[in-house]
C-alpha cells in the first residue's frame, strides 16, 4: 500500500517564476492538505482540499493555489516566486468529510528560489 | 484549536525509555492530543493520538492527565534512529473545520548512544 506521494524531491526556481507541486494522497484517502515548511521552523497550514474544492485556509496569499482531480491526488501552484517561497512544501491525506482522520504526509518537495 | 508548550530539546540514553511532556492547558472537551515526529528533512510522521485514555501502539505510549491539561509522550527504548523533532498538537476532530495541523516548535529529541 503506497503512502502519500510526491513530485518533485527538488526543485530550484528564480524568482518571479511559477511552480506547480503534486501529490497523490494515500490509498483510501480522499482530502490532501499542504503546508509550507521554512528552515528551523514547524510546518504552516496553506489550504486544504476535498471533493475537489478547497475547504479551509490559512494565512497565505492569492498567489498560492491549489486544485483537486477526481483521482483526489492535488496541485500547489505559487505564482510571483519570491524568495520567501523557499521551503520544504509538504502535502498530507486524510478521510472523512473535511479531513477529519488523522492526517499523514509526504516526503515533501524541497523548493529552492534563487 | 488549543496551544502547546514543548520543551526546546532533549537528550536520552539509548536503549532507556524517552519520556516527552507537552503541556496543553487550555484544551477542550472535544479536541485530541496528536504526537508527530520529524526526522531531519523529511515529511511528519503519525506517531500516536488521544482524547483522555492513555493509548498504546507499537510506536509508543501517550500518557494524558485525568484533567488533559498535559501529556506525556514515551518511547520505550529509545534508539539512534528515534533521534528527530517531535511535534505535541491539539486538534478538534469531527467537525467540519478540523482541516488544519498546528505545528510549534517541537521537542528535539538527541539518543546518545
Amino acid at each position: 500500500d503506497a503512502g502519500v506521494t510526491q513530485s518533485p524531491t527538488h526543485l530550484i526556481k528564480t524568482r518571479g517564476q511559477q511552480v506547480t507541486l503534486r501529490c497523490s494522497p494515500k490509498s483510501g484517502h480522499d482530502t490532501v492538505s499542504w503546508y509550507q515548511q521554512a528552515l528551523g521552523q514547524g510546518p504552516q497550514f496553506i489550504f486544504q482540499y476535498y471533493e475537489e474544492e478547497e475547504r479551509q485556509r490559512g494565512n497565505f496569499p492569492d498567489r498560492f493555489s491549489g486544485h483537486q482531480f477526481p483521482n483526489y491526488s492535488s496541485e500547489l501552484n505559487v505564482n510571483a516566486l519570491l524568495l520567501g517561497d523557499s521551503a520544504l512544501y509538504l502535502c498530507a491525506s486524510s478521510s472523512g468529510q473535511g479531513g477529519t482522520d488523522t492526517q499523514y504526509f509526504g516526503p515533501g518537495t524541497r523548493l529552492t528560489v534563487l | 484549536d488549543a496551544k502547546t508548550t514543548q520543551p526546546t530539546s532533549m537528550d536520552c540514553a539509548e536503549g532507556r525509555a524517552a519520556n516527552l511532556p507537552c503541556n496543553h492547558s487550555t484544551i477542550s472537551g472535544n479536541e485530541y492530543v496528536y504526537w508527530y515526529r520529524q526526522i531531519h528533512s523529511q515529511g511528519p510522521q503519525y506517531i500516536i493520538h488521544g482524547l483522555k485514555n492513555n493509548e498504546t501502539n507499537e510506536m509508543a505510549s501517550l500518557i494524558i492527565t485525568e484533567d488533559r491539561k498535559s501529556s506525556t509522550l514515551i518511547l520505550p527504548h529509545a534508539t539512534l534512529r528515534d533521534t528527530a523533532v517531535y511535534y505535541c498538537i491539539v486538534r478538534r476532530v469531527a467537525s467540519s473545520n478540523t482541516g488544519k495541523l498546528i505545528f510549534g516548535q517541537g521537542t528535539t529529541l538527541q539518543v546518545k548512544p
